[in-house]
């Protein structure tokens, strides 16, 4: 099992352009979440979906949209970047819900310029 | 709202104890316990639940005090392998495990 997959690894863009993470998990799991995270603000919820067809805000969801394409993959949408974007992004799952062990993709490192 | 974590940072010597702790101003069904070391994905260490129930790892223990809305993670003996950051994440009523900022451990030899 690869366990959960984000596609890229790094990117780089410039500001207003736009460009969509990708996320797949082969678990069968329900949930899916993205995360940001920056330098002394630990991990911080954008969207989750807790089943196919299903997402919801999370702490920071402003300048970003989500697509729950199936029970595999969750993908994050940057419709048009922001420097304050600039972040490391993971992707996790979990079996059923928040109650649940998450399980964490490896990170794109993204830069807005 | 992010939970509170304490310290931020902390050193220590191979063999050493260290607490971590994680305050939250809501109340809590459980707090969740990750590390993650540099450049890598958070890993679970553990969950604990409220009414005492406790899943997770053998060498790292952690207590819930559902009164205070605050967790301790014990960490004893400390090993090299135990340096990385250590992140906390609370569930509350609004069903989001919300996640403070972290505390960096290191473990020097």
């Amino acid at each position: 099992n690869a366990g959960v997959t984000q596609t890229p690894k790094f990117q780089v863009l410039k500001t207003g352009q736009s460009m969509t993470l990708q996320c797949a998990q082969d678990m069968n799991h329900n949930s899916m979440y993205w995360y940001r995270q920056d330098p002394g603000m630990g991990l911080r919820l954008i969207y989750y979906s807790a089943s196919e067809g299903t997402t919801d805000k999370g702490e920071v969801p402003n300048g970003y949209n989500v697509s729950r394409l199936n029970k595999r993959e969750f993908s994050l949408r940057l419709e048009s970047a922001a420097p304050s974007q600039t972040s490391v992004y993971f992707c996790a799952s979990s079996k059923w819900d928040s109650t649940d062990t998450q399980y964490f993709g490896p990170g794109t490192r993204l830069t807005v310029l | 709202q992010q939970p509170v974590q304490s310290p931020q940072a902390v050193i220590l010597r191979e063999g050493e104890d260290a607490v971590i702790n994680c305050s939250s101003s809501k109340a809590l069904y459980s707090v969740h316990w990750y590390r993650q070391k540099h450049g890598e994905a958070p890993v679970f260490l553990m969950i604990l639940l409220k009414g005492g129930e406790q899943k997770g790892h053998e060498k790292i223990s952690a207590s819930f005090n559902e009164k205070k809305q605050q967790s301790s993670l014990y960490l004893t003996a400390s090993q090299l392998s135990y340096s990385g950051t250590y992140f906390c994440g609370t569930l509350g009523n609004t069903g989001k495990l919300i996640f403070g900022q972290g505390t960096t451990l290191q473990v020097k030899p």
